[in-house]
């Protein structure tokens, strides 16, 4: 059975670094790409970026480049999502999402980890 | 970046149908996918491409998608479908993004 398993909850002060994880289980890692959702408290959802395991290539939504770094480490079939300085506009839930094609554009979102809440406050 | 539209709020009768629709500049283009999110919970695929249906997911939920607007279809709705849905679709540009719509609360009363 496909799994995509999320880090836990993390409470943090604005300025910290934090790296969250997504580990995929039940299917090849290395076959599909995992994208980033973020979810701010009561609103939608917006796509953060994507990152491909098999040879790291990664892309942005605009409104996220430069404020996140996107990874992932195929040896341990796990994706990343962190932050060099956190801020409070940070808080929210971040949901980690499989996709099998990118540039095809036409992949949904087929499974969807748990979420990570991230709480930034001083 | 591509804009989705989508009513905030859409009610519905147990039994009833509930249309939810998703607007964008040329959308039947493109293919559409739907997400349910419960409270509290991950959002879940229920529609991709348009109008197919992942495994797992009720027949009473249909989707179409031409010219500006994409539609998720409920049929019989029963109140377990009380959720906020997503609509979806790729935008292309130098490097494919992805685009959601504003989300629509489904109440079942």
């Amino acid at each position: 059975e496909m799994h995509l398993v999320q880090s836990g909850a993390e409470v943090k002060k604005p300025g910290e670094s934090l790296k969250i994880s997504c580990k995929g289980s039940g299917y090849r890692f290395t076959d599909y790409w995992i994208a980033w959702v973020r979810q701010m408290p009561g609103k939608g959802l917006e796509w953060m970026g994507i990152v491909y395991p098999d040879d790291s290539d990664t892309r942005y939504s605009p409104s996220f480049r430069g404020q996140v770094t996107v990874s992932a480490d195929k040896s341990v079939n796990t994706a990343y999502l962190q932050w060099s300085s956190l801020k409070a506009s940070d808080t929210a839930i971040y949901f980690c999402a499989r996709v099998e094609q990118y540039w095809h554009m036409r992949s949904p979102l087929d499974y969807w980890g748990q979420g990570t809440l991230v709480t930034v406050s001083s | 970046s591509y804009d989705l539209t989508q009513p905030p709020s859409v009610s519905v009768s147990p039994g009833q149908t509930a249309i939810i629709a998703c607007s964008g500049d040329n959308l039947g283009d493109k293919y559409v996918s739907w997400y349910q999110q419960k409270p509290g919970q991950s959002p879940v695929l229920v529609m991709y491409e348009d109008y197919k249906r992942p495994s797992g997911i009720p027949e009473r939920f249909s989707g179409s998608n031409s010219g500006n607007t994409a539609t998720l279809t409920i049929s019989g709705t029963q109140s377990m479908d009380e959720a906020d849905y997503y609509c979806q679709a790729w935008d292309s540009g130098t490097a494919p993004q992805v685009a959601f719509g504003g989300g629509t609360k489904l109440t079942v009363l």
